[in-house]
């Protein structure tokens, strides 16, 4: 079935540094692809998305860029800030036209704290 | 537009009891999703469902029930309460498009004692 493997955390960054949480996928067909965010307390927000194969997600200063040729949607961000602390989720939809379509399988989570 | 409604925000039940967890959504959206979220875990799907009539499990079904008679609303039922089910319970719904994303509830907090 469909997997989403995301790096170990907790990733610990000082404030204006470079962030990179990794996300790889193993899926039949092509899956849309998305990163939510959770912080402290709070339910899932949704963060950025991607659909097609060499798409580009971004908001609030986060990119990710879907990479079919090595399964990856790998999450930046130029400069952290405290306030980006939370729980990064990936995330993949199984499109219509195969078994379990609809279905939105996550990684694991990946903890951020960023220490001003 | 209220998004996704989860009721009780919290419950506290006794082993061996049955509830049932409210999920509504007034987006009408086709596919709705049942999680729960464990300390230190990420979220695991209990069943889900892609339109009225048509529920199918996920990773960790057993002891949860689901029927979806109607586009907006998607119940989660206990069936008899165990310590295990102790958790933070998330409903979500989406529209069946390639970039429709899932919006999340805000959580039911669930402890069984």
């Amino acid at each position: 079935g469909n997997s989403v493997t995301q790096m170990e955390g907790p990733v610990t960054l000082s404030e204006e540094a470079f962030l990179t949480i990794n996300c790889t996928y193993t899926a039949t067909g092509y899956p849309s692809l998305f990163w939510y965010v959770q912080y402290p307390g709070e339910g899932l927000q949704l963060l950025l998305k991607a659909t097609k194969a060499d798409d580009k997600g971004s908001n609030k200063g986060f990119e990710a860029t879907y990479r079919k040729e090595t399964t990856s949607f790998h999450l930046e961000k130029g400069s952290v800030q405290v306030s980006d602390s939370a729980v990064y989720f990936c995330a993949l939809l199984t499109p219509p036209g195969g078994t379990s379509y609809g279905k939105l399988t996550f990684g694991q989570g990946t903890i951020l704290t960023v220490h001003p | 537009n209220a998004g996704v409604t989860q009721t009780p925000k919290f419950q506290v039940l006794k082993t061996g009891q049955s509830m049932t967890l409210q999920c509504a959504q007034d987006m009408n959206h086709e596919y709705m999703s049942w999680y729960r979220q464990d300390p230190g875990m990420g979220l695991r799907l209990i069943h889900y469902s892609v339109g009225a009539g048509i529920t199918d499990q996920g990773e960790v079904p057993n002891g949860y029930n689901v029927s979806r008679s109607t586009t907006e609303d998607f119940p989660l039922r206990l069936l008899s309460a165990a310590p295990s089910q102790t958790s933070v319970y998330f409903c979500a719904s989406s529209t069946p498009d390639r970039g429709g994303g899932y919006t999340f509830g805000s959580g039911t907090r669930l402890t069984v004692v």
